[in-house]
């Protein structure tokens, strides 16, 4: 069956700390990649995607993910993590995985970023 | 931009009553989708709209659940004999996009959180 595996369910870290934010998936015919961010009493925000290209992508406020084909893996990295960035983050995927429908966004079961002072 | 909105925010029912919820999405959105997130889990997908006809549903989305998108604007879904099972946050999604769905990015509301006591 079609997954998103999130590694880690929970993640504290200092400011300023570097951190990463784990997610695998099935293997697929085609994929396509997100990530989500929730920040506290907040709706779910697209972060970056990845759809074709260049395999790094990189969002306005200084996150990036590499998406690795062979290791079927979209982590997401930031360098220097600010208090602001204490939220859950969840990693989807869409497109035809294993059979399954496309368009509809597979999720993981969310990662909780904690940035401590 | 008023984004997606859902309402209520809040519905608290007693198991066997029925309950509706409504997404209006970004006005020039032509796709809409409903997801279901449980505690600990990420979005799990219910159905899907292309403007006002329901192209996919979910196995999740048992006889009990009902959904419309009348005039291809709003969305409203209703859950018949609630069970405590269903006690969960209802997402909302819209998304505009002529081609492959896959790659479009889906724009979230905020959730409308049902307990069935």
């Amino acid at each position: 069956a079609q997954s998103v595996t999130q590694l880690d369910s929970q993640v504290p870290v200092f400011e300023e700390a570097p951190v990463e934010l784990r997610c695998n998936y099935s293997s697929s015919v085609s994929v396509y990649l997100f990530w989500y961010v929730q920040y506290p009493n907040q709706g779910l925000q697209l972060l970056l995607k990845y759809l074709s290209g260049s395999t790094l992508v990189e969002s306005i406020n200084g996150f990036e993910a590499e998406f690795n084909k062979s290791q079927t893996s979209f982590h997401l990295r930031k360098p220097s993590v600010h208090i602001s960035d204490t939220a859950e983050y969840f990693c989807a995927v869409s497109g035809r995985l294993d059979g399954g429908s496309q368009g509809n966004l597979i999720f993981g079961k969310g990662t909780k970023l904690s940035v401590k002072p | 931009d008023t984004g997606v909105s859902q309402d209520p925010r809040h519905k608290i029912t007693k198991r066997g009553q029925n309950v509706t919820f409504r997404c209006d999405p970004i006005s020039e959105h032509n796709r809409l989708y409903w997801y279901r997130q449980t505690l600990g889990q990420g979005p799990e997908f219910l159905t899907y709209f292309q403007n006002e006809a329901q192209l996919e549903k979910s196995r999740l989305l048992s006889d009990r659940f009902s959904a419309e998108r009348p005039k291809g604007s709003f969305s409203t879904l209703e859950i018949q004999r609630t069970e405590q099972g269903d006690s969960a946050m209802y997402l909302c999604a819209s998304s505009f996009g002529l081609g492959e769905r896959s790659t479009d990015t889906q724009y979230f509301g905020p959730g409308t959180r049902l307990t069935v006591l």
